[in-house]
């Protein structure tokens, strides 16, 4: 069955500094890989997303890389903000019209003025 | 802007009882999805359905089930509701054909004692 690592649980970095949480998915099916920002008390938001035919996209100060051959793929923020402490979770969809998402258990990043 | 709307921000109930949650969206989605979040573990997914009368079970369908009698509504429900089913309770909704993208309801805090 479909199931996604995620790393680190916890991540705590300097404002300024970058960070990148690593995920990494079991069906060879997937083909398509979200990331989710949860801001506290708040519902989880679509940040960024790439599908299966791209290597590489960027938005801003984020940018998600995917790797089939080794199937993982990574988040990376730059110039990291105070706004950017939330759990973030990367997500694999399985194939289908229903687009059905695994997610990964969440890493709590904070961003330390 | 899409409106994914939970009848409760937060539920107290009994061992044993039984115990619905309601979930509506404005968006005329087709697929709505139920997912519990826990500490630790990440967003589950428990049922999902991807048409009106429709319902597939997801990874932890255990001691639920669920109703989709209209488009918009989707509710899950706790036959008998026991202590480990405390937990958040998201619903998301998404439509086919416009991306994989989730719309998620603010979340349900149920606690069972």
């Amino acid at each position: 069955g479909e199931n996604v690592e995620q790393h680190p649980s916890t991540l705590s970095v300097q404002e300024g500094d970058s960070a990148v949480i690593k995920c990494t998915y079991s069906d060879s099916a997937s083909n398509y890989f979200p990331w989710y920002k949860q801001e506290l008390g708040k519902r989880p938001q679509l940040i960024i997303d790439i599908r299966s035919n791209v290597g590489e996209k960027k938005d801003q100060r984020i940018a998600v890389t995917l790797n089939k051959t080794a199937k993982h793929f990574s988040l990376h923020i730059t110039e990291t903000q105070p706004e950017d402490s939330a759990v973030y979770f990367c997500a694999e969809g399985v194939g289908g019209g229903y687009n059905k998402l695994i997610f990964g258990a969440g890493t709590r990043l904070a961003v330390h003025p | 802007d899409v409106k994914v709307t939970q009848s409760s921000r937060y539920l107290v109930k009994r061992t044993g009882e039984k115990v619905f949650l309601e979930c509506v969206q404005d968006m005329d989605h087709e697929n709505m999805f139920w997912y519990r979040q826990d500490p630790g573990l990440g967003l589950r997914l428990i049922y999902f359905s991807y048409d009106v009368k429709m319902k597939e079970k997801g990874d932890i369908p255990e001691g639920y089930s669920v109703s989709r009698e209209k488009k918009e509504r989707f509710s899950l429900i706790l036959e008998s509701a026991s202590t480990s089913q405390t937990s958040m309770y998201l619903c998301a909704s998404s439509s086919t054909g416009q991306g994989e993208k989730l719309f998620f309801g603010s979340g349900t805090q149920l606690s069972v004692l």
